[in-house]
């Protein structure tokens, strides 16, 4: 069954950090590329980051931009995102979803609340 | 950035009516390699992920009921949901993949009326 499932969310005070984690399993994790999208509570869905098949590249959307940072470990078929100087507009359920092979985001995990709170 | 819009905000709608649902985008995404709209709807629940219901702006999704129908080309597409069931009510999106840095229409709410 292929899945993905995201870990490590939690409450976090402004300023701080966290790292969140995203667990693939039920395909070749190191063939597709993997994104992270957000959904503060009530809202929309707000796209996040997005890295390659390999690692090699990586993009962000403005508003995590220096802050975030997207990585994998294809051995252990592991996805990370991690964020630091963190503010309150972070707060949000982050998903994990796959980039399939037509482009969209095909697979999404159950997602990860992380709340940044003093 | 590509600006994805939506219209209406929400809608109610009879159960097996038609339900149509609208997205604009501020630059096309119709690519010009190999003629595709990179433009995706998605479907999402309360308390759940987002589910892919149609990519490349008019094909189904494996497993996808074929009364969910997306439509159009360039900046202005469509879905449409051709007799409404109880089990679509929920928040769709639609989301332009042909630029690196994704975006999201600010979603739609379907109920039922």
């Amino acid at each position: 069954q292929v899945s993905l499932v995201e870990s490590g969310g939690g409450v976090v005070q402004p300023g701080r950090s966290l790292r969140l984690s995203c667990a693939a399993s039920g395909f070749t994790f190191s063939d597709y590329g993997i994104h992270w999208v957000r959904q503060a509570p009530g809202k929309g869905l707000e796209w996040v980051a997005v890295i390659s098949y390999d690692g090699s590249n990586s993009y962000y959307a403005d508003s995590v931009k220096g802050r975030f940072t997207i990585s994998r470990d294809n051995s252990k078929n592991t996805l990370y995102l991690q964020m630091n100087s963190l503010r309150a507009e972070d707060t949000a359920i982050y998903y994990c979803a796959r980039d399939g092979i037509h482009g969209a985001l095909d697979i999404w995990g159950q997602g990860t609340m992380v709340t940044v709170s003093s | 950035d590509i600006v994805m819009t939506q219209s209406p905000d929400s809608l109610a709608v009879s159960l097996g009516e038609r339900a149509t649902i609208n997205c604009k985008s501020s630059h096309s995404v119709l690519s010009s390699s190999n003629n595709k709209n990179f433009l995706a709807w998605y479907q999402q629940k309360p308390g759940q992920p987002p589910k892919l219901l149609i990519y490349w702006a008019s094909t189904r999704e494996s497993g996808v009921p074929d009364r969910f129908y997306g439509s159009g080309s360039g900046t202005d597409f469509t879905l449409t949901i051709s007799s409404l069931q109880a089990e679509d009510v929920a928040v769709y999106y639609c989301q332009q993949y042909y630029t690196t840095l994704f975006t999201f229409g600010p979603g739609t709410k379907v109920d039922i009326k």
